[in-house]
């Protein structure tokens, strides 16, 4: 079956350290997305990239990078600039038309202690 | 700029009563509208879209929408609520007027479903 994994599900993490949230397609999609998810504020756009190794800042990118070596990839590292950094992370993907739903993997609950 | 407004964070209905959640949007060119349906600590899964044609759109667990150009509007509706809709709802618009595939989203409406 087609989809979007995101894995871990749940991660913990010390203050100061870096963390990477991985998420995999194989929906043969071109454009994927990275949001962050605070309750009552919705979804924000972290970064976003619409073909291989090339991507840009979306509206909340500071403290996070990103990296896309393969199609079906998207990694996101959260650094230790990240000054809060426990949220709800998901992932998106989407043809790169414009006028397709984008697609959902079941996100990752970060915890910094 | 694009940009959507989900009127009312909670709204509760009786099971059997009529859903309404609003959803407004502000775009300088022919929008691309989206509802989302999430689950708790779950990802969003689409229940229906507007892109061309018909306004009267229908979706997934019957659930459907209208959108009303001059109220620049999208609302979602459902004749009877189940309990199995309590979740949170979420209208979103394809920023197709920046020449990006970024999508804009409205903060959400969480729907309470009363025995």
């Amino acid at each position: 079956d087609g989809g979007i994994t995101q894995s871990p599900k749940y991660l913990f993490r010390k203050e100061g350290q870096n963390v990477t949230l991985s998420c995999e397609q194989n929906l043969n999609h071109d454009a994927m997305y990275w949001y962050r998810q605070d309750p009552g504020q919705g979804l924000r756009l972290i970064y976003y990239s619409q073909i291989v190794n090339d991507f840009q800042k979306g509206d909340i990118a500071e403290g996070y990078s990103v990296s896309r070596e393969k199609k079906e990839s998207f990694p996101l590292t959260v650094t230790s600039a990240q000054k809060n950094p426990t949220a709800f992370y998901l992932c998106a993907s989407t043809n790169k038309l414009g006028w397709n739903e984008q697609f959902f993997g079941p996100g990752t609950r970060l915890t910094v202690l | 700029a694009q940009s959507v407004t989900q009127l009312g964070s909670h709204v509760s209905v009786s099971e059997g009563a009529l859903v309404l959640l609003r959803c407004n949007y502000s775009s300088s060119v022919p929008p691309y509208l989206f509802w989302y349906v999430q689950y708790p600590n779950q990802g969003l899964q689409l229940l229906l879209k507007y892109t061309t044609g018909a306004t009267l759109v229908k979706g997934i667990n019957g659930f459907e929408a209208e959108f009303k150009k001059s109220e620049t509007s999208f609302h979602l509706t459902k004749p009877s609520a189940h309990m199995s809709d309590a979740a949170e709802y979420f209208c979103a618009v394809s920023d197709r007027g920046s020449g990006t595939y970024k999508y804009i989203f409205g903060t959400g409406t969480r729907l309470k479903v009363l025995a």
